[in-house]
């Protein structure tokens, strides 16, 4: 799996919108990118995923560039409660590849 | 729906002693996976199984094994404790190993004295 890059930290007013970033410039073209946030000491929860368009949900925007090599989170309204650590992966979905492998992450920190 | 369920969720031991880490799911999951998060690392996997009966390594397997004999649990051995393994154990589920995304448990927080 490609490996990803991340800043370690950012922060982020509150109600202001939050765009984390990722670097994957190795990414091949079977290779989804998949986002998750841990908050505090909790497991992580998955956010959203993509492969090469825009993905939208309840949580976030996922905006992946068109040569796929980088893609933004987007927390649109950021609360205080979105003050995590995001991990940004790179996983196949090839029959062999069973292992998704974390990097660690950006620490969004959203202030008052 | 449980989820992901581990336990202990949290334990102590001594240098030597051995202990298993019992995660079990029950969303009928054929993919799960054990992590290790050291103090504010990321997480780094350990081992993980495609199925029953198979398991494979992962980053960082030494000094762990694991076994899949039914498709809900996928237990973590801790043969002879060492303070290096001092962490939070995250264990993680999936459909399949080609799709969907993980689920988390909350996590198993173990000190080696």
């Amino acid at each position: 799996d490609a490996k990803t890059t991340q800043p370690p930290s950012m922060d982020c007013a509150e109600g202001r919108a939050a765009n984390l970033p990722c670097n994957h410039s190795t990414i091949s073209g079977n290779e989804y990118v998949y986002w998750y946030r841990q908050i505090h000491s909790q497991g992580p929860q998955y956010i959203i995923h993509g492969l090469k368009n825009n993905e939208t949900n309840e949580m976030a925007s996922l905006i992946i560039t068109e040569d796929r090599k980088s893609s933004t989170l987007i927390l649109p309204h950021a609360t205080l409660r979105d003050t995590a650590v995001y991990y940004c992966i790179v996983r196949s979905f090839n029959t062999n590849a069973g292992k998704s492998t974390f990097g660690d992450g950006t620490t969004l920190t959203v202030k008052p | 729906n449980a989820g992901v369920t581990q336990t202990p969720k949290f334990q102590v031991l001594k240098t030597g002693q051995s202990m298993t880490l019992q995660c079990a799911q029950d969303m009928n999951h054929e993919y799960m996976s054990w992590y290790r998060q050291d103090p504010g690392m990321g997480l780094r996997l350990i081992h993980y199984s495609v199925g029953a009966g198979i398991t494979d390594q992962g980053e960082v397997p030494n000094g762990y094994n694991v076994s899949r004999s039914t498709t809900e649990d996928f237990p973590l051995r801790l043969l002879s404790a060492a303070p290096s393994q001092t962490s939070v154990y995250f264990c993680a589920s999936r459909p399949n190993q080609n799709t969907g995304e993980l689920f988390f448990g909350e996590g198993s927080r173990l000190t080696v004295l």
